[in-house]
Formats: C-alpha cells, sequence, structure tokens
C-alpha cells in the first residue's frame, strides 16, 4: 500500500472478546479514519482522529494515534458476530494524499 | 442505508468499451467522490466534486473523467476499458467540502466486470 498497512490482515476471535487491529503509515498527516466494510458493500465511517488527538472514544471503539509512531490502533470491545466485518484506516496526509490501508479482516465467532 | 443511491450494481462488458457509472448523492449533500476497489490495488481515492466543480484529485486514470451535474448526482466515464479495470466502484457524498475532515456516507457500489 502507498501508505497505509493494517495489522494483522485477519484476525478470528469469539464472541465477547476484545479485537485490536493497527495501522501503520508513512508520512505526516492531518488525521486518520477508521471505516468498516461488511463483505462486498459500502464503507460505514468508524472513527475519525485528528494528528494532535492521542486517543478517541465511540461506543465499544477506542482508537489511539501514535504520531511519532506513525501508527494508529482500533480496539473493539466486547465484540459481537455482527462486528464481523474488514476493517480499514485511511489517511489524509494534505495535498490530496488521501490513502487507504489494506484492511484487517475481523471473523467474530458467536 | 446511507441514503447514497448508484447505478447499475453490476456491469459486464468487454475490453475496449466505454460505460457511465452514476451516483445521487444524499440529500443535502454537495460533495461527491469516487473510488475504485480492486483485490491487486487496494481502496483508491480516485476524484471528488464538490457544487459541480472538481475538488480534489486522486489516482484517476486519463481515460476515465467524472463530472457533477446542476441536481448533484455524479457520473463516473471509463473509457477504452482493460481487463484491469474490473472492480467496485464506490461513490461516497458528504455535507460539505471538508474532504477529509468530514464524514463521507458510501453508497453500495457497482461491480464492474470486463471481459
Amino acid at each position: 500500500s502507498q501508505q497505509g498497512e493494517e495489522d494483522p490482515q485477519a484476525l478470528s476471535i469469539q464472541e465477547g472478546e476484545n479485537a485490536t487491529m493497527n495501522c501503520s503509515y508513512k508520512t505526516s498527516i492531518n488525521n486518520l479514519q477508521w471505516y468498516r466494510q461488511n463483505s462486498g458493500r459500502g464503507l460505514v465511517h468508524l472513527i475519525l482522529i485528528r494528528s494532535n488527538e492521542r486517543e478517541k472514544h465511540s461506543g465499544r471503539l477506542r482508537v489511539t494515534l501514535d504520531t511519532s509512531k506513525k501508527s494508529s490502533s482500533l480496539l473493539i470491545t466486547a465484540s459481537r458476530a455482527a462486528d464481523t466485518a474488514s476493517y480499514f484506516c485511511a489517511t489524509d496526509a494534505g495535498f490530496n494524499k488521501f490513502y487507504f490501508g489494506s484492511g484487517t479482516k475481523l471473523n467474530v465467532k458467536p | 442505508d446511507s441514503g447514497v443511491t448508484q447505478t447499475p450494481k453490476h456491469l459486464i462488458t468487454a475490453t475496449g468499451q466505454r460505460v457511465t457509472l452514476r451516483c445521487s448523492p444524499r440529500s443535502g449533500d454537495l460533495s461527491v467522490y469516487w473510488y475504485q476497489q480492486s483485490l491487486d490495488q487496494g481502496l483508491q481515492f480516485l476524484i471528488q466534486y464538490y457544487n459541480g466543480e472538481e475538488r480534489a484529485k486522486g489516482n484517476i486514470l486519463e481515460r476515465f473523467s467524472a463530472q457533477q451535474f446542476p441536481d448533484l448526482h455524479s457520473e463516473l466515464n471509463l473509457s477504452s476499458l482493460e481487463l484491469g479495470d474490473s472492480a467496485l466502484y464506490f461513490c461516497a457524498s458528504s455535507e460539505r467540502t471538508g474532504f477529509f475532515t468530514d464524514t463521507q456516507y458510501f453508497g453500495p457500489g457497482t461491480r464492474l466486470t470486463v471481459l
């Protein structure tokens, strides 16, 4: 990927467990977003974190951003089967440099 | 349902042909974005329009073009199609022109298959 790489590529957990996905990027950014995509469908925006923020919460989602390491993590707590999807980070590096990562496929087993 | 509609859902065509994909944004949204998602290239931003004007350009090929009409719907034209153009094409819309700081609402996509 030109900018973002998610890790792991795939993650399989049991319902109720926490899921953590990581995103690394290469250049300075203005902000970073996380999206969810159910199989073959459009993306759904989850959360945006600005470059001057370190942590953000939304419901069962917790996002952290470490600009010194050029990395972000998405934590989904108390996962549910409905959380099964691919998760992408997307970075805005300015000057119309807007990249999605390669995605993490999350499978939550009931 | 995001409120963004795309037609057609599926499109099968041959190499060298030209196709037009259509997107209607959510009511009230002025910005429209186009994305391509393929297995080898992943998800790529192509182009953004705001209130009829081109606002930002990403990895859009010269064979591809887009426009946004006065009623704010948008069309993505793909010409001289190649096998590698087979992909899911998504349209998204947002309320303002803040681009990446705006929440984008994605349509269901058009699956293009080039044979």
